[in-house]
C-alpha cells in the first residue's frame, strides 16, 4: 500500500498570500495518478486537481498542482477567504488500493 | 450534472449491521466508465476508502474492512449500497458515496453521519 504523507499539518497564512502544500508518497505514484481535494467544515470534499496537475471543472486557476514520482505539490497562488479549509491528496496509481493523505489545514493567520 | 445522495439509519446498535444506500441522479450507473465508491470520515479525522463497485458488480474492498463489508449495485433503481457488519463505536463516522473516474472521486454525496451506540 502506498502511504501518502502531507506537510505541513497546519499552514497559517493571510489572505493574498501564497500557499504551498506537500504530498509525499512512500513509493512512486505511477502515471502521476494523484488528486487533490478541498474540504470545508460540514461539507463533502471537492475535487480540485487530478492527474497531478489537471484542474477539475470550475476550479479557479489560482489552484495548481505539480510533481511526479513521490513528490507532489498543491499551490494556491493568492489565498481568497473561501480557500481556508483542509486539503487532502489521494493516489490512484496503485490500483486497486487507492489511498488518501492525512490532510493539511490552511488556516487564517 | 450527476448528483449522489446517501440515505439510511443515523443510529446503529453495536454488533448490528450498518446499511446505507446511495441514489444517483443525473446519470446512469449502467452507462459504464465509472466506479462507485464508499468513503468514510471519523469525527475530526481524515478520509478512509471503504471500497467501490463497478456497474457489472465487480468490487474492491479496503483490506482492513474486507471481512465486514459488502457493496452491491441495483442498476434498476440507479442505486448502490453499503453493508458493514458487526459494527462498534469505532465505525461511527460520516459516510460518503462518490462517483469515481479512473480512480479519483469526481462527484460526492453530502455525507451522512452514522453513530454506533446502544
Amino acid at each position: 500500500e502506498i502511504v501518502l504523507t502531507q506537510s505541513p499539518g497546519t499552514l497559517s497564512l493571510s489572505p493574498g498570500e501564497r500557499a504551498t502544500l506537500s504530498c509525499r508518497a512512500s513509493q512512486s505514484v505511477s502515471s502521476s495518478y494523484l488528486a487533490w481535494y478541498q474540504q470545508k467544515p460540514g461539507q463533502a470534499p471537492r475535487l480540485l486537481i487530478y492527474g497531478a496537475s489537471s484542474r477539475a471543472t470550475g476550479i479557479p486557476d489560482r489552484f495548481s498542482g505539480s510533481g511526479s514520482g513521490t513528490d507532489f505539490t498543491l499551490t494556491i497562488s493568492r489565498l481568497e477567504p473561501e480557500d481556508f479549509a483542509v486539503y487532502y491528496c489521494q493516489q490512484y496509481g496503485s490500483s486497486p488500493r487507492w489511498t488518501f493523505g492525512q490532510g493539511t489545514k490552511v488556516e487564517i493567520k | 450534472q450527476v448528483q449522489l445522495q446517501e440515505s439510511g439509519p443515523g443510529l446503529v446498535k453495536p454488533s448490528q449491521t450498518l446499511s446505507l444506500t446511495c441514489t444517483v441522479s443525473g446519470g446512469s450507473i449502467s452507462s459504464g466508465g465509472y466506479y462507485w465508491s464508499w468513503i468514510r470520515q471519523h469525527p475530526g479525522k481524515g478520509l478512509e476508502w471503504i471500497g467501490y463497485i463497478y456497474y457489472s458488480g465487480s468490487t474492491y474492498y479496503n483490506p482492513s474492512l474486507k471481512s465486514r463489508v459488502t457493496i452491491s449495485v441495483d442498476t434498476s433503481k440507479n442505486q448502490f449500497s453499503l453493508k458493514l457488519s458487526s459494527v462498534t463505536a469505532a465505525d461511527t463516522a460520516v459516510y460518503y458515496c462518490a462517483r469515481v473516474v479512473g480512480g479519483y472521486n469526481e462527484n460526492w454525496g453530502q455525507g451522512t453521519l452514522v453513530t454506533v451506540s446502544s
